[in-house]
């Protein structure tokens, strides 16, 4: 399968700091990219979802202005969390489409954010 | 309603048995089906997709889809321990993606 990473694995941050994170598709180019949430021991929460050199598609009660999100290329997206806070602490998790036939998404291996 | 809707569980299943897990979609429209398994603490892996109506066999995983029920299933044979995870359903319909909220299954060796 089409392989996405993720960069960093995880991430330890004072209160009100700016966290960037990398998404990287690896073996092929992907048009759309998402951004997900998991909170422990809950589903997947969609924040957003961004196109090749357009802007990122946020979902409803997702701040924009907070988490930001560039994609720049077709292997690259970034997500930052801007002026962090403990209640951002979380696993996010990108995912790519593209790499297969049947516009499946590939996920990354997450980032575990904590916020102290 | 939600457009993906899966029992939350948890399924329990002793070992070498079958697991059946269940899931059902609310957009007629939906055209692809996917299984996702995520480990505690980890993403979602890609384990199979369906399309067509039918059932969809890959070594122990089987998909099923009904179109006309709005119903998809995985059944896992042979059940494992290593296959205790939650399993996330997922429907397509153009560019929207819909994961249902994924069951949880344990294997008791």
């Amino acid at each position: 399968g089409a392989v996405v990473s993720q960069h960093p694995s995880w991430v330890i941050c004072k209160s009100g700091t700016s966290v960037k994170i990398e998404c990287r598709s690896l073996d092929f180019q992907a048009t759309t990219m998402f951004w997900y949430r998991q909170f422990p021991k809950q589903s997947l929460m969609l924040m957003a979802t961004s196109n090749e050199g357009s802007k990122a598609t946020y979902e409803q009660g997702v701040e924009k202005d907070k988490f930001l999100i560039n994609h720049a290329s077709l292997t690259l997206s970034t997500l930052t969390v801007t002026s962090a806070h403990p209640e951002d602490s979380s696993f996010y998790i990108c995912s790519a489409r593209g790499g297969g036939p049947y516009n499946e998404q590939f996920f990354g291996p997450g980032t575990r954010l904590t916020v102290l | 309603q939600k457009e993906v809707e899966q029992n939350s569980g948890p399924l329990s299943v002793p070992e070498g048995a079958i697991a059946s897990l269940n899931c059902t979609y609310s957009d007629r429209g939906s055209q692809s089906f996917f299984w996702y398994r995520q480990y505690s603490g980890k993403s979602p892996e890609l384990i199979m997709f369906i399309y067509s109506n039918g059932d969809k066999e890959d070594g122990r995983f089987t998909a099923q889809l009904n179109k006309a029920s709005q119903y998809v299933s995985l059944l896992i044979r042979d059940s494992q321990p290593s296959d205790s995870a939650t399993y996330l359903c997922a429907a397509t319909r153009f560019n929207k993606f819909y994961f249902g909220s994924g069951t949880k299954l344990n294997v008791k060796p």
